[in-house]
């Protein structure tokens, strides 16, 4: 089965930039979207496909993928952006399967 | 504007049952797929099954297969989960959630979720 890793938190100076990365096998064969999650609240969608953002996502959000990592990316991190990231891809291994990564803990100092 | 608003959950004693719902609108609900998905206390995010458009297709995470089973009425633009057979470690907000209708689809909207309490 596959799994996706991410580092379970990481911190970013307020204004400075922050990569937040996503590991898996599934990554070579399926780009990965993001979703941002604040406390109490339901996922949000931030980047999906190879690096798109929906409506009203700004733009200092943006993605990469490289093998089997793919990367999300705040450039001038706001103190707003301080949240939970989950990334998530479909299964590769045949099964109908979506995984989604382990979240990662972003803090604005 | 899209909303999707989960109804249903509450607390149950082990081996019990619930029927979770979700009601779509602002959209065309008849033309998405549409998904399940959970969080467990202070847990990351669980993908939990996935219904085609038409009901023709599902599928179910192998923790859940055999106990939940997802359905749709199009017409009256909701979407179901009805689990059966639950254990403690199925406690969690339930999410139902949008699949984009793209090559490689994603979560694009989701519900404010539902929470299930498994215990005695």
């Amino acid at each position: 089965s596959s799994e996706l890793t991410q580092d379970p938190a990481v911190s970013v100076a307020l204004g400075q930039t922050v990569r937040i990365t996503c590991q898996g096998d599934s990554l070579r064969s399926y780009y990965a979207s993001w979703y941002q999650q604040k406390p109490g609240q339901a996922p949000v969608l931030v980047i999906y496909g190879k690096n798109n953002r929906p409506s009203g996502i700004p733009d200092r959000f943006s993605g990469s993928s490289s093998g089997n990592t793919a990367s999300l990316t705040i450039t001038g991190a706001q103190a707003e952006d301080e949240a939970d990231y989950y990334c998530n891809s479909r299964d590769s291994s045949g099964n109908h399967r979506e995984v989604f990564g382990t979240g990662t803990k972003v803090t604005v100092l | 504007e899209v909303q999707l608003v989960e109804s249903g959950g509450g607390l149950v004693q082990p081996g019990g049952s619930l029927r979770l719902s979700c009601a779509a609108s602002g959209f065309t609900f008849s033309s998405y797929s549409m998904n399940w998905v959970r969080q467990a206390p202070g847990k990351g995010l669980e993908w939990v099954s996935y219904i085609s458009s038409s009901s023709s297709t599902i599928y179910y995470a192998d923790s859940v297969k055999g106990r939940f089973t997802i359905s749709r009425d199009n017409a009256k633009n909701s979407l179901y989960l009805q689990m059966n057979s639950l254990r403690a470690e199925d406690t969690a907000v339930y999410y139902c959630a949008r699949y984009s209708p793209a090559a490689i689809p994603y979560f694009d909207y989701w519900g404010q979720g539902t929470l299930v309490t498994v215990s005695s």
